[in-house]
């Protein structure tokens, strides 16, 4: 059975520290991993595609990565508008569906 | 842009109603999606539909039925409301193949009373 697990929890980051959210999963072959953000009562947003290992994607202050067992999102000086839940999934090749993880929470401070 | 409406953003229901969630995609997708969301659970997979009335169960079908007749359309039923099927319900749509994005909708916050 696939599983996606997301870590930490939750992260309390001062404005312009930068860190990363790691995301492991096991999958019975990996079609595509994804990263969402989520703000609160709203539905996820789109961020990143990633497919094979090795492969990176950047998007302002935001890099996803991916190796064989986990991805991670880099977070480069963020800004208190970064603050929301960044969820990651996975589609394998037990079908169409998206298998998520539970998600990281973040909050950025002035 | 891709769009993805939801026909409410709250609702409130007694228990044993039926309810209608709507959604509706402005992109030509093939497949849509519904999810429901809880705390501490993630989102889990309702249904989805491939195709014009197409449709496949998701890890937790009990107690909802699809319908999509049209292809930019696709309905989740709550044939008799309990309370244990409050919860946010997001919507979501894919192009064709099974990697590619899905994009999702702004949610329906439901509750049952």
């Amino acid at each position: 059975e696939d599983q996606v697990t997301q870590s930490p929890e939750a992260l309390r980051l001062q404005e312009g520290e930068s860190s990363s959210l790691n995301c492991s999963y096991t999958v019975s072959g990996l079609r595509g991993l994804f990263w969402y953000r989520q703000d609160p009562g709203k539905g996820p947003e789109f961020l990143f595609t990633l497919y094979s290992a090795g492969e990176e994607k950047e998007k302002e202050r935001l890099k996803a990565t991916l190796t064989k067992k986990e991805s991670f999102l880099h977070i480069t000086a963020p800004k208190p508008e970064d603050s929301a839940t960044y969820l990651c999934a996975v589609n394998s090749n037990s079908g169409y569906a998206l298998n998520f993880g539970k998600g990281t929470s973040l909050l950025v401070t002035p | 842009d891709v769009k993805v409406t939801q026909s409410s953003r709250y609702l409130v229901k007694r228990t044993g109603e039926k309810v209608f969630l709507e959604c509706v995609q402005d992109m030509d997708h093939e497949n849509m999606f519904w999810y429901r969301q809880d705390p501490g659970l993630g989102l889990r997979l309702i249904y989805f539909s491939y195709d014009v009335k197409m449709k496949e169960k998701g890890d937790i079908p009990e107690g909802y039925s699809v319908s999509r007749e049209k292809k930019e359309r696709f309905s989740l039923i709550l044939e008799s409301a309990s309370t244990n099927q409050t919860s946010m319900y997001l919507c979501a749509s894919s192009y064709g193949t099974r990697t590619d994005t899905q994009y999702f909708g702004p949610g329906t916050r439901l509750t049952v009373l």
